[in-house]
């Protein structure tokens, strides 16, 4: 069965860095695209980032862009998203999805909180 | 890019129809196809209900429907069951090759 296990979240200091991984299980991850996809504590839900199957395209939310970067490793079948000068408002749990195509993420892990705090 | 807009909350009665609005502009929800419907309990990851406007994903029952006129789409969800009782959002593909998500709406089953 599909099954995306995401780590890496955790208390981070603001302008630190903290990478997230996603590891996927049960489908040929090289096959898919990839988003990541971030909930505030009580707020509704904000796409991050969109990688295609190969790795070649990218896309990223306006507020993450620069500081924000998705990857991928089909051969560990493991999706990457490195955060890089965090600010008090990127605390969320972020869940990583399997994207069919724009917005039909047929499958979600179950989220790593990140909490960016001094 | 601004969210799509969506009431904050609905109700209904079991057994009851009820329609949630998803808002946007030309630029998303408007001009394309790419409009999927999300339920998510408290604590639980969201689910996918509707894709690409009006299909449902295999396994969700067919008491849940998506649609779309002009600039807004609308998820109706008929019989209403205690189960459904559940934060509901939207989600739309861009012009700038971004997706949107609608603020979300609660849904309460009385």
């Amino acid at each position: 069965q599909v099954q995306l296990v995401e780590s890496g979240g955790g208390l981070v200091k603001p302008e630190g860095s903290l990478r997230l991984s996603c590891a996927a299980s049960g489908f040929t991850f090289s096959d898919y695209y990839m988003s990541w996809i971030r909930q505030a504590p009580g707020k509704g839900l904000e796409w991050v980032s969109y990688i295609s199957s190969s790795g070649s395209t990218i896309y990223y939310a306006d507020s993450m862009k620069g500081r924000f970067t998705i990857s991928r490793d089909n051969a560990k079948n493991s999706l990457y998203l490195q955060m890089n000068s965090l600010r008090a408002e990127d605390t969320a749990v972020y869940y990583c999805a399997r994207d069919r195509n724009w917005g039909h993420f047929d499958y979600w892990g179950q989220g790593t909180l990140v909490t960016v705090s001094s | 890019q601004s969210a799509l807009t969506q009431p904050a909350s609905v109700s209904g009665s079991p057994g009851q129809s009820i329609t949630i609005s998803c808002t946007g502009t030309s630029s998303d929800v408007g001009g394309y196809t790419y409009v999927s419907w999300f339920q998510q309990h408290p604590g639980k990851a969201p689910k996918l209900m509707i894709y690409d406007v009006s299909h449902r994903p295999s396994g969700i029952s067919h008491r849940f429907s998506g649609s779309k006129s002009g600039n807004t789409a609308s998820l109706t969800i008929s019989g209403l069951q205690a189960e459904d009782e559940a934060d509901y959002y939207c989600s739309s593909y861009t012009s700038s090759s971004t997706l949107v998500f609608g603020g979300g709406t609660k849904l309460t089953v009385l």
